[in-house]
């Protein structure tokens, strides 16, 4: 195990509603990523938080938004689901910003849009 | 832009067989770092490798060796007497200095006793 947790680890909306995912990083680590992997598919690059602030962005909309807590917990905010929002959303979090810096997956969150 | 083709979807082996699993990757940055992971059945993806553009050198731990050449771009990844227990779906992915890491598609390999 990682040390990443994810919550929670399934959940079914409908289409139109809004939904929060969390996840806490592993101890000593400031930065967390959060990626979309529909079935069948790699992980897509959905953003990235380092110290609180927003540090670059995938080709994702508007209506995926995101926190990063003082204690470096994060979460993932998607508004106006849409099927396509159908996936498993894995957050990954590393010291620091360098490339270089091993990120640690959590197990991810199952999201249906139904 | 960055990209990383895994061009097999699926490999099926038998037992002590040696796979290889091809991954080609494009990329205009001149410092990146190339990736491989693991992800069984449970979801949570697995560190395998870390290789950086200056480092060309092939690494080998235990079963597993990984094939690093720029100039044909690929960082290719054997397993030498597969396991069932490598039964999962393998990932190679590109980081560059933006930190956008770009996954492949992954190739699903399916070991068999």
């Amino acid at each position: 195990e990682t040390g990443v947790t994810q919550s929670p680890t399934h959940l079914i909306k409908t289409r139109g509603q809004q939904v929060t995912l969390r996840c806490s990083s592993q101890s000593g680590h400031n930065t967390v990523s959060w990626y979309q992997q529909a079935l069948g598919q790699g992980p897509q690059f959905i953003f990235q938080y380092y110290r609180e602030e927003e540090n670059g962005r995938g080709n994702f909309p508007p209506r995926f938004s995101g926190l990063q807590f003082p204690n470096y917990s994060s979460e993932l905010n998607v508004n106006a689901l849409e099927l396509d929002d159908s996936a498993l959303y894995l957050c990954a979090s590393s010291r620091g910003l360098e490339p270089v810096n091993e990120q640690f997956f959590g197990p991810g969150t199952r999201l249906t849009v139904l | 832009a960055q990209k990383v083709t895994q061009a097999q979807t699926e490999i099926s082996v038998v037992e002590k067989e040696d796979v290889t699993l091809d991954c080609v990757y494009e990329t205009r940055d001149t410092t990146y770092y190339l990736f491989w992971y693991k992800q069984p059945p449970s979801g949570e993806l697995v560190f395998l490798i870390r290789r950086n553009s200056f480092d060309e050198q092939n690494e080998i731990s235990g079963r597993y060796s990984w094939n690093f050449q720029k100039s044909t771009s690929s960082f290719n990844f054997t397993i030498t007497a597969s396991q069932v227990v490598d039964s999962a779906v393998y990932f190679c992915a590109l980081s560059g200095v933006d930190n956008d890491m770009r996954f492949g598609a992954g190739t699903r390999l399916t070991v068999k006793p």
